[in-house]
């Protein structure tokens, strides 16, 4: 079954750190640029960032950039997201997400991240 | 990096159709080809329902269309069903590897 399973969120207090975790199963991850995207709670979707196929390019939201870093392993089919400097704007569901001509076509279900004292 | 602008709500009858829109800039829906919409219901992860400004993948009732005039595009759902009332975001592709969701409409059916 092709699909993302992200895990890895959990509640951490502000300026602490988190690892997000994306397993991909039924494809090769190594084919597709992937995204990482998030959705306070009750709010709307904010794009995060993204890695080309080769993890040799990576871009930011200006949210987000020089606090967290996106990276790959395609040989174990593996997507993270590395937080740091965490703050309470940043609680949210974070999902991994699959890029196919510029869109969106495969997302997962989420890992809740709660920053909080 | 601003979100591109929807409308909070549309509404409609069972049957009928409605167009949502999706307003941008000429650095992103303006200037790109790569518009999408997602469907998202309560507690779901988002759905690709449209790609490429017009494009469905396989699966999406054709119901779903996707139009682009300069900086705005427009998702119509035409004959609408129960199952439709979801929230509906568009991206865009906004250069130098970045992109931009709206800010998501909610589609209620009367």
């Amino acid at each position: 079954e092709v699909q993302l399973v992200e895990s890895g969120g959990g509640l951490v207090q502000p300026g602490g750190s988190l690892r997000l975790s994306c397993e991909v199963s039924g494809f090769r991850l190594s084919g597709d640029s992937m995204h990482w995207a998030r959705q306070a709670p009750g709010k709307g979707l904010v794009w995060l960032s993204r890695i080309n196929e080769d993890g040799s390019q990576t871009t930011y939201a200006d949210s987000v950039k020089d606090r967290f870093t996106i990276s790959r392993d395609n040989a174990n089919n593996m997507l993270y997201l590395q937080m740091n400097s965490l703050r309470a704007a940043d609680t949210a569901l974070y999902y991994c997400v699959r890029d196919r001509r510029f869109a969106f076509d495969l997302w997962g279900r989420g890992t809740l991240v709660t920053v909080s004292s | 990096q601003s979100a591109l602008t929807q409308p909070p709500s549309a509404s409609g009858s069972p049957g009928q159709s409605v167009t949502i829109s999706c307003t941008g800039t000429s650095s992103d829906v303006g200037a790109y080809n790569n518009v999408a919409w997602y469907q998202q219901h309560p507690g779901k992860a988002p759905k690709l329902i449209i790609s490429e400004i017009a494009k469905r993948p396989s699966g999406v009732p054709d119901r779903f269309s996707g139009s682009k005039s300069g900086n705005t595009a427009s998702l119509t759902v035409s004959g609408l069903q129960p199952e439709d009332e979801a929230e509906y975001y568009c991206s865009s592709y906004a250069g130098r590897d970045t992109w931009v969701f709206g800010g998501g409409t909610t589609l209620t059916i009367l």
